[in-house]
């Protein structure tokens, strides 16, 4: 099945600095989504990119689909922005397959 | 609803025993979507709905493990015979697939322990 891979596992930033999440994945997807996932557990869905670039805010997101990537861009960063960032294209059978994930925690 | 609603929001049972998990999708979403989630763990992919029907149920990790969707709206996951390593918290998702937008909202989870 398809693979999706995150880097860097584990991100520390101070208040204000900028960071890029990257996710690999192994086969050409219709679907790619960008999830964060507060440090209450709640997932909320950031961005359906399976091409293209888009920005909400400080945040922004571009997939080079013929390169099987997608780099999330986050942009002076606050304390509210930690977390796991969570990357998720969807397999053969319509299942979004996510990948491990990116903690971050930003320090003020 | 607003959201995707789950119930009960944490279960506390013991080894052996039967659990039964709820998810109310979004009103008029079509898909949904189980996963599990192990502590500092990523989302490990349990079942997928299209309607009433399962298209790919490869994310069951035993027999012990069921689920099924009615009326196209609510579902519920069972576990029989809980075992310790069941314990984690149980995600519902739903999306509007078919209708041009895939993105995929969440519930705030079920936590499952099992003592």
């Amino acid at each position: 099945g398809i693979q999706v891979e995150q880097s860097p596992p584990d991100l520390i930033l101070q208040e204000g600095a900028n960071s890029t999440l990257r996710c690999n994945f192994s086969d050409s997807v219709n679907n790619l989504q960008w999830f964060h996932q507060n440090p209450w557990g709640q997932l909320i869905n950031l961005f359906y990119i399976p091409s293209g670039t888009k920005q909400n805010g400080r945040l922004s997101a571009t997939t080079v689909a013929t390169e099987r990537y997608s780099l999330l861009y986050i942009s002076s960063s606050q304390t509210t922005d930690s977390g796991v960032y969570f990357c998720a294209v969807q397999g053969s059978q319509g299942n979004l397959i996510f990948g491990k994930g990116t903690k971050l925690s930003v320090k003020p | 609803g607003a959201g995707v609603s789950q119930s009960p929001s944490n279960k506390v049972t013991e080894k052996g025993k039967d659990v039964e998990l709820r998810c109310d999708p979004i009103s008029g979403h079509t898909a949904l979507y189980w996963y599990r989630q192990s502590l500092g763990q990523g989302l490990e992919f349990l079942i997928y709905f299209q309607g009433n029907s399962a298209p790919d149920k490869s994310g069951l990790p035993s027999d012990r493990f069921s689920a099924e969707r009615t009326g196209g709206s609510v579902s519920t996951l069972t576990i029989q015979r809980t075992q310790q390593e069941d314990s984690a918290v149980y995600l519902c998702a739903s999306s509007p697939w078919g209708l041009g937008y895939e993105k995929l909202f969440f519930g705030s989870g079920t936590q499952l322990s099992v003592l």
